[in-house]
């Protein structure tokens, strides 16, 4: 079975551009979390789907960043415009239910640089 | 303010030694706290669970304690390998128990 999937694996953009990172969850899995680590710092929860809704978006930085799962299946993080602080390690996980109890199942991540 | 803290940022010990890792909290009060690994170039692996009112936790070689008065879990790691060498996280619940909050993590290196 295949995991958590994560594209691009890596991106360099301009400050002020745009970028979309892609998350496909293991499939069967309702819930779907985006995280991100800056340089030097914890992996930070930032939204949380439950099929196509979210559930939970409270760590979602500021209204520059646009997540969408439409369909209820894979899911994209737009940061519209880019700035040099969004910078980091964005990971997606997905998990069977919600809840603390149900493990989350990691991608490997994509690594942004805003220069 | 809340925080979360791991003893140190790397440590280092010699095959076939217990590895103690450490993760204490500020201003939480999680009914959960779990341990992950992570290798470079990928994202965090669950690895235990433990609750709030469990004192000890055991799967093979690994073992965590959670002590919810001195606000502390320990990760013990028996009979170090090099293939454990890896930076774990632990991460305990938020909000109600919908999201973890991570800790900075201890990049762990076993020497041969």
């Amino acid at each position: 079975e295949a995991g958590v999937t994560q594209f691009p694996s890596h991106s360099v953009i301009e400050k002020g551009q745009t970028v979309t990172l892609r998350c496909d969850p293991i499939s069967g899995h309702d819930n779907l979390y985006w995280y991100r680590r800056v340089m030097g710092k914890e992996i930070k929860f930032l939204l949380h789907f439950v099929k196509e809704s979210k559930q939970d978006e409270s760590g979602m930085p500021n209204n520059r960043f646009l997540a969408e799962r439409t369909g209820g299946t894979y899911s994209t993080l737009k940061v519209q415009p880019a700035e040099l602080e969004d910078s980091g390690v964005y990971f997606c996980a997905s998990s069977y239910r919600q809840g603390v109890l149900e493990t989350q199942y990691f991608g490997p991540g994509t690594r942004l640089l805003v220069l | 303010s809340q925080k979360i803290e791991q003893n140190s940022e790397a440590l280092n010990i010699q095959e076939g030694k217990t590895a103690t890792l450490t993760c204490n909290y500020t201003n939480y009060s999680p009914a959960y706290l779990q341990w992950y690994r992570q290798d470079p170039g990928r994202g965090p692996v669950f690895l235990l669970l433990i609750r709030e009112n469990e004192k000890e936790k055991r799967k093979e070689r690994l073992k965590v304690t959670f002590d919810t008065t001195l606000k502390q879990s320990l990760f013990h790691i028996t009979a170090s390998q090099p293939a454990d060498s890896a930076t774990y996280l632990c991460a305990l619940d938020s909000n109600y128990g919908q999201n973890f909050v991570f800790g900075p993590g201890t990049r762990l290196s076993v020497l041969p």
